[in-house]
């Protein structure tokens, strides 16, 4: 089966910042892959889907890109708002691992 | 509007069985696959199980694999999952979750979970 391995488990940045994270896949999954944020205590929710395509209604400020192994979802300009974890996700063929989670805090 | 409403969680014993419903409305049911997605007190998500929307067509993690049944009824727009020979790292929020439909050169793929429910709550424990 394919892992899904996200880094860094947890960042800490200030408002304004841009915030990187990463999902590695262990072997190549084209752009079968989609990004959640769940705030404390919520549901989660989708933001990107084949990779880099923004779910509608998600705020232009958050990207993403990637394919085959290596995926990237950035936040260009952290808001308090994007409080959050963060978690990837392959689709298309089972099983639909996700990714270990990354908890954004605001410094 | 969209909604997926879970219920029938709720304290069971280890060795035990329960079974959670999820009611979907305000979207044609039966045209999408269907998920169960769980998240143990304080850890990430885990994708538990899927259905296709018309053949039924399943998959399970291997953790729930042979004791876990995903099953739906489309007349009636509810997803079921029977959980048998439960275990105390069973005990979670279980979240259903509606996922998206790609088609496109003439093929269908299963997509992202765009959709999901409050999520209900089973604790295995004596």
């Amino acid at each position: 089966d394919i892992q899904m391995t996200q880094s860094p488990s947890s960042l800490s940045a200030s408002v304004g910042d841009r915030v990187t994270i990463t999902c590695r896949a262990s072997q190549g999954i084209s752009n079968y892959l989609a990004w959640y944020q769940q705030k404390p205590g919520k549901v989660p929710k989708l933001l990107i889907y084949a990779a880099s395509t923004l779910q509608s209604g998600v705020p232009s400020r958050f990207s993403g890109s990637g394919s085959g192994t290596d995926f990237t979802l950035t936040i260009s300009s952290l808001q308090p708002e994007d409080v959050a974890s963060y978690y990837c996700q392959k689709y298309y063929t089972a099983p639909l691992t996700f990714g270990g989670g990354t908890k954004v805090e605001i410094k | 509007e969209v909604q997926l409403l879970e219920s029938g969680g709720g304290l069971v014993q280890p060795g035990g069985s329960l079974r959670v419903s999820c009611a979907a409305s305000g979207f044609t049911f039966s045209s999408y696959a269907m998920n169960w997605v769980r998240q143990a007190p304080g850890k990430g998500l885990e994708w538990v199980s899927t259905i296709s929307g018309s053949e039924g067509r399943t998959s399970f993690s291997d953790s729930v694999k042979g004791r876990f049944t995903i099953s739906r009824d489309n007349s009636k727009n509810t997803l079921y999952l029977q959980m048998n020979s439960l275990r105390s790292e069973d005990t979670a929020v279980y979240y259903c979750a509606k996922a998206t439909l790609y088609c496109g050169g003439g093929l269908c793929y299963d997509g992202a979970f765009d959709m999901w429910g409050q999520g209900t709550m089973v604790t295995v424990s004596s």
